[in-house]
């Protein structure tokens, strides 16, 4: 169980183009999901927490008018990198949470911005 | 405010020997703790967790972990390592009582198992 699936699984955009990355709980309902950001050979930083209903919190730093987030069901979650540059590259990974406060990784959108 | 430290950023072994992956965390409130291991080009699988109880847990796949209080480690380990164990570490907190969705990450471990 506690599966997550993330789709799609890379993608490659032209710079000033808009990107969606889906995030699924597939046999769960997660009201709580996270966004994630991963750079090569580095630790995750979280970018955001998703509640399902409601807007989501993102972390300082984060430009939520960049990275926009919705969680419309208990198990979809969408990230949208809006006019995507090529500092947006990277790895992007979310989690959705379970009962005791674990979180469940999807196994993560590589994008490239060319 | 929490922390995780991982003291090695890389742990070069060989195959069949034992292995410890260290972890300290800083936190002034109770807080749960979890090892997270990351393949190639995959995302993270929950190895292990401590919520409370026993200090000591185990995955299904050999490594064990001991919450020491005392020490706020939360060091992994595994006596006997295989080629297949090779990818990063992570280890992670969160508060336990409030705040509870935030997991803290260390900045990982890269096991490297050679035969």
């Amino acid at each position: 169980g506690a599966v997550v699936s993330q789709h799609p699984s890379w993608v490659i955009c032209k710079s000033g183009t808009s990107v969606k990355i889906e995030c699924r709980s597939l046999d769960f309902q997660a009201t709580t999901m996270f966004w994630y950001r991963q750079f090569p050979k580095q630790s995750l930083m979280l970018m955001a927490t998703s509640n399902e209903g409601s807007k989501a919190t993102y972390e300082q730093g984060v430009e939520k008018d960049k990275f926009l987030i919705n969680h419309a069901s208990l198990t979809l979650s969408t990230l949208t990198v809006t006019s995507a540059h090529p500092e947006d590259s990277s790895f992007y990974i979310c989690s959705a949470q379970g009962v005791y406060n674990e979180q469940f990784f999807g196994p993560g959108t590589r994008l490239t911005v060319l | 405010a929490q922390s995780v430290t991982q003291l090695d950023s890389q742990v070069p072994v060989f195959e069949e020997a034992p292995v410890e992956l260290r972890c300290n965390y800083s936190s002034s409130v109770s807080v749960y703790l979890f090892w997270y291991v990351q393949y190639p080009n995959q995302g993270l699988q929950l190895l292990l967790k401590y919520l409370s109880g026993s200090t000591l847990v185990e995955s299904i796949n050999g490594f064990e972990a001991e919450f020491n209080k005392s020490q706020t480690s939360f060091h992994l380990r595994k006596p006997s390592v295989h080629i297949s164990d090779t990818a990063e570490y992570f280890c992670a907190v969160s508060h336990s009582t409030y705040n509870t969705d935030k997991l803290i990450f260390g900045t990982g471990t890269r096991l490297q198992v050679f035969p």
